[in-house]
C-alpha cells in the first residue's frame, strides 16, 4: 500500500533562517507531488506541484521553493523566513490527476 | 478566476441535526472531489463525483452533483460529534485540484 510521510511534524523557526520541509512517498512510482500551504482556520493554498523529477510548477510567487531530486521526494525549502511564512504545510501525491492523498503536514511557526 | 466557492464557511448545529455544505462554480467542472479534515489533522479524501445529476451515500453522508455539473452539495443526516471538522470540495482543472475554502462543522453534544 502508498503511504506519505512528512518531516518534521512541528517546527518553530526565528525569522530570517532557512527552511527544509522533506517528503517522501512510498508503494507508487511517477506520482504527482504537491506542496499546500494552510493558514490557520483557512483553506488550502497550492504552492508547487510536480509530475516528474526536476519538474516543478509554481503556483503562487513567493518567499519558498520546492524540488523532487527524486521520484518519490519532494522537498520545500526558503533561504530566508518571513512571518508570514507560518502554517500548516501539506504534502500530497496522485496518480496523474486523480484523488489527492495527504501527508500529516508540518506546522510551521516563524518568530 | 477559476474558483471554487463553499457556503457556508462555519456552521455550528446540535448533535442529531443535519448539515450541508455547498460548492458552486461557474464553470462547468469535469467532476468534483470531498474531502474532510479533522481538527488538527490533514485533509482525507471522501468520494469523487463524476456523472450529472450523480447522488452517492456513505452512511450518513449524501453526495449530490448537480445536472449542470456546476455545483454540489455533502449532507450529513443526524450529526455525530464525530463528523466534527472542515469539509472540502475540490474540483479538477488543468491538471490541479482546485480547492473550495470550506465549511467547519462544530457539533455541540
Amino acid at each position: 500500500s502508498q503511504t506519505i510521510h512528512q518531516w518534521p511534524a512541528t517546527l518553530v523557526q526565528p525569522v530570517g533562517s532557512p527552511l527544509s520541509l522533506e517528503c517522501t512517498v512510498e508503494g507508487t512510482s511517477n506520482p504527482n507531488l504537491y506542496w499546500y500551504r494552510q493558514a490557520a482556520g483557512r483553506g488550502l493554498q497550492l504552492l508547487f506541484y510536480s509530475v516528474g523529477i526536476g519538474q516543478i510548477s509554481s503556483e503562487v510567487p513567493q518567499n519558498l521553493s520546492a524540488s523532487r531530486p527524486q521520484d518519490r521526494q519532494f522537498i520545500l525549502s526558503s533561504k530566508k523566513l518571513l512571518l508570514s511564512d507560518s502554517g500548516f504545510y501539506l504534502c500530497a501525491w496522485s496518480v496523474r490527476e486523480e484523488t489527492q492523498y495527504f501527508g500529516p503536514g508540518t506546522r510551521l511557526l516563524v518568530l | 478566476g477559476q474558483q471554487v466557492m463553499q457556503i457556508p464557511q462555519y456552521q455550528h448545529v446540535q448533535e442529531g441535526e443535519d448539515f450541508t455544505t455547498y460548492c458552486n462554480s461557474s464553470t462547468t467542472l469535469s467532476n468534483i472531489q470531498w474531502y474532510k479534515q479533522r481538527p488538527g489533522g490533514h485533509p482525507v479524501f471522501l468520494i469523487q463525483l463524476v456523472k450529472s445529476g450523480e447522488v452517492k451515500k456513505q452512511k450518513r453522508l449524501t453526495f449530490q452533483f448537480g445536472e449542470a455539473k456546476k455545483n454540489s452539495s455533502l449532507h450529513i443526516t443526524a450529526t455525530q460529534t464525530t463528523d466534527v471538522g472542515t469539509y472540502f470540495c475540490a474540483a479538477l482543472r488543468g491538471g490541479k485540484l482546485i480547492f473550495g475554502q470550506g465549511t467547519t462543522l462544530q457539533v455541540k453534544p
